[in-house]
């Protein structure tokens, strides 16, 4: 059984379109982020969920909305998207206690045309 | 901003010999230090942690290094195989939000 799932694994889509990911970890984590890889690998955290409610919330655009109806998912939607958004975007829990160690999906490679 | 950083962007090693991947970090009130394993289409993974107390930590196969005085964090991988192929991250954990901050990645390339 997949321990954080994401889907879709491939987004392609016009510049200007909404669109959302999912997220979902059976591991029983009470916190759960959203990541950015960019085409150099660099990756860099956007939010973070503890418990459904934001604790990190960098400087990302609003167009970008985390929603957590559970803990147990972290879905992130996407406005008006741009060519820059174009990224592998991975969502990730992690034990409470435990920050470092983090479980990743396989990623979401998002292609805005 | 704080940042961690790698030396070297590649790093090819002949399979069965051992590697050594290099980090630099530059935030002093960082307290733990994670290696991270990134396999082509695939979410990373961890490997292995040292807290800040320690300067050598040891698990299967791999050994992390830290270095305090210089800043310098270190992964050795022993007998490397084609399986360890991946893009390898440093990260650092600090601040009261205990927030990840991955360095730029070392892709290691195992030669048959």
């Amino acid at each position: 059984d997949t321990a954080v799932s994401q889907t879709p694994k491939y987004l392609v889509t016009q510049m200007g379109n909404d669109k959302s990911i999912k997220c979902e970890q059976n591991l029983g984590h009470d916190t759960m982020y959203w990541y950015k890889q960019d085409s150099k690998k660099f990756l860099k955290i956007m939010f973070s969920y503890n418990n459904k409610e934001l604790i990190i919330n960098e400087t990302v655009p609003n167009r970008f909305s985390p929603k957590s109806p559970d803990k147990a998912h972290l879905n992130l939607h996407i406005n008006s998207l741009e060519l820059g958004d174009s990224a592998v975007y991975f969502c990730a829990s992690s034990q409470a206690g435990t920050y470092g160690k983090l479980f990743f999906g396989s990623g979401t490679q998002l292609s805005v045309l | 901003g704080e940042n961690v950083g790698l030396h070297l962007p590649t790093l090819s090693v002949q399979e069965g010999d051992n590697s050594i991947i290099n980090c630099a970090y530059s935030n002093s009130a960082s307290d733990y230090f994670i290696w991270y394993k990134q396999e082509s289409g695939k979410g990373p993974q961890f490997i292995i942690d040292i807290r800040s107390n320690m300067d050598k930590r040891q698990g299967q196969r791999v050994t992390v290094l830290l270095n305090k005085t210089v800043k310098h964090l270190s992964l050795q991988i022993a007998a490397t195989q084609p399986g360890d192929s991946a893009v390898y991250f440093c990260a650092d954990l600090s601040g009261s939000a205990r927030q990840l901050t991955f360095g730029s990645g070392t892709q290691l390339t195992v030669l048959p």
